[in-house]
């Protein structure tokens, strides 16, 4: 089974703070994402990446960082914490997109900024 | 870009009955539309998906369907169970390295 690991389910962090959100996937994909969930407003796309090095802007890049320095690996990390980025936070892998293939989603990490 | 609309935003259905839930896109390129249910305290988890090729698709006791024309799909959940309880979504993207876009949302509550 496809295993996509996010280092936290709960954090609690202050505002200013320098925030890393971890995630590990076990099946050698490609491709990995990062969204947030808020209710209402569904997922949304914060970054994502086609392979080691690479990174691309999503729908709401603001605020956030990513790296990528091994293919199993994808951090997101929050420059300085603001109270507008309490929110959950879903990694996902997929194999490459060659055509259409699913996406394999994290448990989330809640994310509380206080 | 595409964008993805979802309806409703939350359903309550009686336990044995059918539900639906309606999603429009705007991007006629996109050719992959997968549906997602997440459960209390999880990840989204792809429940069924289908292919701009493929006009229905069925598994037990969900199945979809698609319209290209009128750009828009739905998934319909017969024999609704309580364990059906969840947050669906749908989400779509055009083939090759474009990640899926995500609808809104729709809480299902089946009640017992």
């Amino acid at each position: 089974d496809v295993k996509v690991t996010q280092s936290s389910r709960y954090l609690v962090k202050r505002t200013g703070e320098k925030v890393f959100l971890e995630c590990v996937q076990d099946m050698d994909h490609e491709n990995m994402f990062w969204y947030r969930q808020d209710p209402g407003l569904g997922l949304r796309l914060i970054y994502f990446s086609y392979d080691v090095k690479m990174k691309e802007k999503g729908d709401i890049p603001e605020g956030y960082s990513v790296s990528r320095e091994k293919k199993e690996r994808f951090s997101l990390i929050l420059e300085s914490a603001s109270t507008n980025q309490t929110s959950m936070y879903l990694c996902a892998s997929s194999p490459p997109v060659q055509g259409d293939t699913e996406a394999f989603f994290g448990q989330g990490t809640r994310l509380t900024v206080v | 870009g595409e964008n993805v609309e979802q309806h409703p935003s939350t359903l309550s259905v009686q336990e044995g009955d059918s539900a639906v839930i309606k999603c429009t896109y705007s991007d006629s390129a996109s050719n992959y539309f997968p549906w997602y249910k997440q459960e209390l305290g999880k990840g989204p988890q792809l429940i069924i998906d289908i292919r701009s090729n493929v006009g229905e698709k069925k598994d037990q006791r969900i199945a979809v369907t698609l319209n290209k024309t009128a750009k828009h799909f739905s998934l319909h959940i017969t024999e609704t169970q309580p364990e059906d309880s969840a947050v669906y979504f749908c989400a779509a993207s055009i083939s090759g390295n474009t990640p899926l876009v995500f609808g809104k949302g729709t809480r299902l509550s089946v009640i017992a």
